[in-house]
């Protein structure tokens, strides 16, 4: 089946440095992808909707600049946290689907990302 | 605005037992619903999708249902084990997107 591929799954940065996450497709093409956060005993929450070619949509509270999304290709969408502080560690989960026909059941989640902050 | 609540929050129970948890949403308008599972330190396991269509869904021990109208989904578990024990996510997506809103979850124990 298709698969959605987060990278790194685990990652380490000083405060107030910058670190990229990737999500990729990997044998399809992504033309959306979503990115959520879940604090430590809370659920996900959407964070931006990635399109293709096009800037991203972010929802109600959350940071554009500094959370940086890119989507340059029909298999890549990266995330960029910008600055980093303690309060941004948390577990980032991308989803994606072609939505060529949306049918509801091509939608795929990745593994994530687990960011700690020091 | 799409709010959806699992309950319980938790949830032990010993081996071999059969089990129900419950999802709720205030919006019946969804697209469909869909159940994960997430174990410790991991990402997310679809475990089952419903389409608005539809009422129900099974995978071997497991089984959901989907009340549209009264905006509730229940997970079934038939003769639960250790193995299953990790939270269990309920999600909704509405309006034709794949933006999926997250229950709060339940977190499963299962005692040997």
């Amino acid at each position: 089946g298709a698969v959605v591929s987060q990278h790194p799954s685990r990652v380490i940065c000083k405060s107030g440095t910058s670190v990229k996450i990737e999500c990729r497709s990997l044998d399809f093409q992504a033309t959306t992808m979503f990115w959520y956060r879940q604090f430590p005993k809370q659920s996900l929450m959407l964070m931006a909707t990635s399109n293709e070619g096009s800037k991203a949509t972010y929802e109600q509270g959350v940071e554009k600049d500094k959370f940086l999304i890119n989507h340059a290709s029909l298999t890549l969408s990266t995330l960029t946290v910008t600055s980093a502080h303690p309060e941004d560690s948390s577990f980032y989960i991308c989803s994606a689907s072609d939505l060529q026909g949306f049918s509801g059941n091509t939608i795929y989640f990745g593994e994530g990302s687990w960011l700690t902050v020091v | 605005k799409q709010e959806v609540t699992q309950i319980p929050a938790a949830l032990s129970v010993p081996e071999g037992e059969n089990l129900v948890l419950n999802c709720s949403f205030t919006d019946s308008a969804i697209y469909n619903l869909q159940w994960f599972r997430q174990d410790p330190g991991k990402g997310l396991t679809s475990l089952l999708l419903i389409q608005s269509s539809q009422r129900e869904q099974t995978s071997g021990r497991l089984n959901a249902s989907l009340d549209k109208s009264s905006g509730r989904s229940t997970l079934y578990i038939a003769a639960s084990q250790p193995g299953d024990s990790a939270t269990y996510l309920c999600a909704v997506s509405t309006s034709g997107t794949y933006k999926y809103i997250f229950g709060t979850g339940t977190r499963l124990k299962v005692l040997a």
